[in-house]
């Protein structure tokens, strides 16, 4: 099944306490992406990759990182995580750049809290 | 910097209805504008994707419309049904050379249908 997976699905952290949630995605797309969803800001780009070791950065990439080692894994890396991280985090990839309309193709999402 | 903006926050309908969702964008130098559906908890499926040089999409009981002088796109559903029920959600892609991937979303469209 063609699909985008992330990982974990829930997590509950400490500030300082460096964690990464995992994306892959089976479908060969060359463009990767992440998102934080949050209530009555709806959902901002974080950092996005139009291809394998191409990185680039979205609204709101402070606090986070990034790499894209394989076409399939895109890992977001928070080294230093605080409260105002907590937030709905989704990833997401297309076939090509959207900008040349493929459409996107979203994970189930991580919800991360940082107490 | 491109504003995505959503009008309607929330909708309450009874079944049957046909019923209208706003979306605008302050820049009309968009390649395209895809609508989402979000399920509470779970992540976005795309519903419809415009190209910048088309005027309209359909799907079934959507169809989505593109003005991109005005910066205005409509999302249109037909006999609403409760299974509609969802928040949907626009975005527009932007950019070019390195920032080629830039997506802005709107923060959605709450819809109820009730029975």
């Amino acid at each position: 099944e063609a699909q985008v997976t992330q990982n974990p699905r829930y997590l509950i952290t400490v500030t300082g306490k460096k964690l990464t949630v995992t994306c892959s995605q089976n479908m060969n797309h060359e463009y990767m992406s992440w998102y934080r969803q949050d209530p009555g800001l709806g959902l901002r780009q974080i950092y996005y990759s139009m291809n394998v070791e191409v990185t680039d950065k979205g609204d709101v990439p402070e606090g986070y990182k990034v790499s894209r080692k394989e076409k399939r894994n895109f890992p977001l890396i928070l080294e230093s995580p605080s409260p105002n991280q907590t937030s709905l985090y989704f990833c997401a990839s297309s076939l090509k750049v959207p900008v040349l309309s493929y459409e996107q193709y979203f994970g189930p999402g991580t919800r991360l809290t940082v107490t | 910097k491109q504003e995505v903006t959503q009008i309607p926050a929330a909708l309450s309908v009874p079944e049957g209805e046909n019923l209208v969702l706003n979306c605008s964008f302050t820049d009309s130098a968009i390649y395209n504008l895809q609508w989402f559906r979000q399920d509470p908890g779970k992540g976005l499926t795309s519903l419809l994707l415009i190209q910048s040089s088309q005027r309209e999409q359909t799907s079934g009981r959507l169809n989505a419309s593109l003005d991109k002088s005005s910066g205005r796109s409509t999302l249109y559903i037909a006999a609403s049904q409760p299974g509609d029920s969802a928040t949907y959600l626009c975005a527009v892609a932007v950019g070019r050379g390195s920032t080629l991937g830039r997506l802005y979303f709107g923060r959605g469209t709450q819809l109820t249908v009730w029975p």
